[in-house]
């Protein structure tokens, strides 16, 4: 089992759509949770990070987290073509170590 | 541009040469991280930095890799005698960390290509 689950897709929604992209992790010492938008080609960009259970909005973004069920969940709202991409989740233990592990992504193609 | 940036962005080298990647993070950032990446996968972690001090390496990091970075500014990944299977992304982040057991959102730069033929 990956330490970062995700459905690798491709999710398809069409324009103004709701998009739910979502993650499950298995280390329960996790405490840092980051969402990263990846084009193709490109180097994973920081969307969202969300530190305590509950829910995150950043403009048509939301980020949920629910640490008993050891579930992290983003919201796209309104989506866009331009959302079209692959979201990453990482995954950090609050600890001097740092690193993020990362899930393998999931794929979401937003139709005009 | 004051973001994390890497040199080369691209690198095609033979099978048995070495090849070496620069990392330049935000000026202010104190810690940077190396990662691999292949298609269809998500960063792999290598190894990171606090300041000038290499902190972690993965425990599946060949001893073919090695990373500096010497004053706490740039970093520089090497690997020796390149294999097939090192064809990657190899990306560099940086972040910010203040406080022991903070961690902070992590900066990408775009990433060096490699292809060993």
């Amino acid at each position: 089992q990956k330490e970062v689950e995700q459905n690798s897709g491709p999710l398809s929604v069409p324009e103004g759509a709701i998009a739910s992209l979502n993650c499950t992790y298995s280390d329960r010492g996790s405490q840092s949770f980051f969402w990263y938008r990846q084009y193709s080609g490109k180097s994973p960009e920081l969307i969202m990070s969300i530190y305590s259970n509950g829910d995150k909005e950043d403009g048509r973004f939301t980020a949920q987290l629910n640490k008993a069920s050891q579930y992290v969940s983003l919201l796209i709202r309104d989506s866009q073509p331009s959302d079209s991409a692959t979201y990453l989740c990482a995954v950090n233990r609050n600890t001097n170590a740092g690193k993020s592990t990362f899930g393998d992504g999931t794929t979401l193609t937003v139709k005009p | 541009d004051t973001g994390v940036s890497q040199n080369p962005r691209h690198k095609i080298t033979k099978r048995g040469q070495n090849v070496t990647f620069r990392c330049d993070p935000i000026s202010e950032h104190n810690r940077l991280y190396w990662y691999r990446q292949t298609l269809g996968q998500g960063p792999e972690f290598l190894t990171y930095f606090q300041n000038e001090a290499q902190l972690e390496k993965s425990r599946l990091l060949s001893d073919r890799f090695s990373a500096e970075r010497p004053k706490g500014s740039f970093s520089t990944l090497e690997i020796q005698r390149t294999e097939q299977g090192d064809s990657a992304m190899y990306l560099c982040a940086s972040s910010l960390v203040v406080l022991a057991g903070d961690t902070r959102e992590q900066f990408f730069g775009p990433g060096t290509r490699l292809t060993v033929l």
